[in-house]
């Protein structure tokens, strides 16, 4: 089972450059979230999906764009990337929007800008 | 709004030594409680949850108990090994967020032989 696929798993960027974060996942969830993880620091929700075509804005949205056209793909795009925007950044599914649903992360792409 | 708040690490301990790290939480509402762990290189999957008070959640040897009064949701193992060595997350989600996770900071356990 390969779960939650994110790729690439490390990029360095330079300010102002764009790139685009992907996301898959094979468990036909509809629940998607982009999760960004700085040091010291707990996980913050960047962005989040309910469905197709459905996405909403999580705590730290500044800066990112999502798209979701299928139930599989969470693309996380950084239009103009900046030095604040140096973190782990961890793609996360889950089965329905029960509170006590488990979330299911990929394996993270660590990102540098520079 | 909602929060969680955990101990500092790094904790660092023998094997087979018992293990606590501290964990409360502030929340509008009624939540599920969860400890996810993250080994090195990985990314987080879940260890434990619990979805009401005095719901006590196990898995791989740890346990933590919902504690309302006290608004806690302590990890514990009695014996760690070398092999738990790796940052534990405890987190909240709460009714009518979708599913979406409130996490603390972190505490990096290491265990040594």
């Amino acid at each position: 089972n390969a779960g939650v696929t994110q790729t690439p798993k490390f990029r360095i960027l330079k300010i102002g450059q764009s790139m685009t974060l992907q996301c898959a996942q094979d468990m036909n969830h509809n629940y998607m979230y982009w999760y960004r993880q700085d040091p010291g620091m707990g996980l913050k929700l960047i962005y989040y999906s309910v469905g197709a075509g459905i996405t909403d804005k999580g705590e730290v949205p500044n800066g990112y764009n999502v798209s979701r056209s299928t139930t599989e793909d969470f693309p996380l795009r950084l239009e103009l990337a900046a030095p604040s925007q140096t973190s782990v950044y961890f793609c996360a599914s889950s089965r329905d929007r029960g509170r006590d649903t488990e979330a299911f992360f990929g394996q993270g792409t660590r990102l540098t800008v520079v | 709004g909602n929060s969680v708040t955990q101990m500092e690490g790094p904790v660092t301990l023998s094997e087979e030594a018992f293990l606590t790290i501290n964990c409360t939480y502030t929340a509008t509402g009624y939540p599920s409680l969860f400890w996810y762990v993250q080994y090195p290189g990985e990314g987080l999957q879940l260890l434990l949850k619990a979805t009401k008070a005095d719901d006590k959640g196990s898995n791989k040897g740890f346990e933590a108990t919902y504690r309302k009064e006290t608004t806690s949701f302590h990890l514990e193992k009695g014996s760690v090994q070398v092999s738990d060595s790796a940052v534990y997350f405890c987190a909240l989600s709460d009714i009518g967020t979708a599913s979406k996770l409130t996490f603390g900071t972190g505490t990096r356990l290491q265990v040594t032989l």
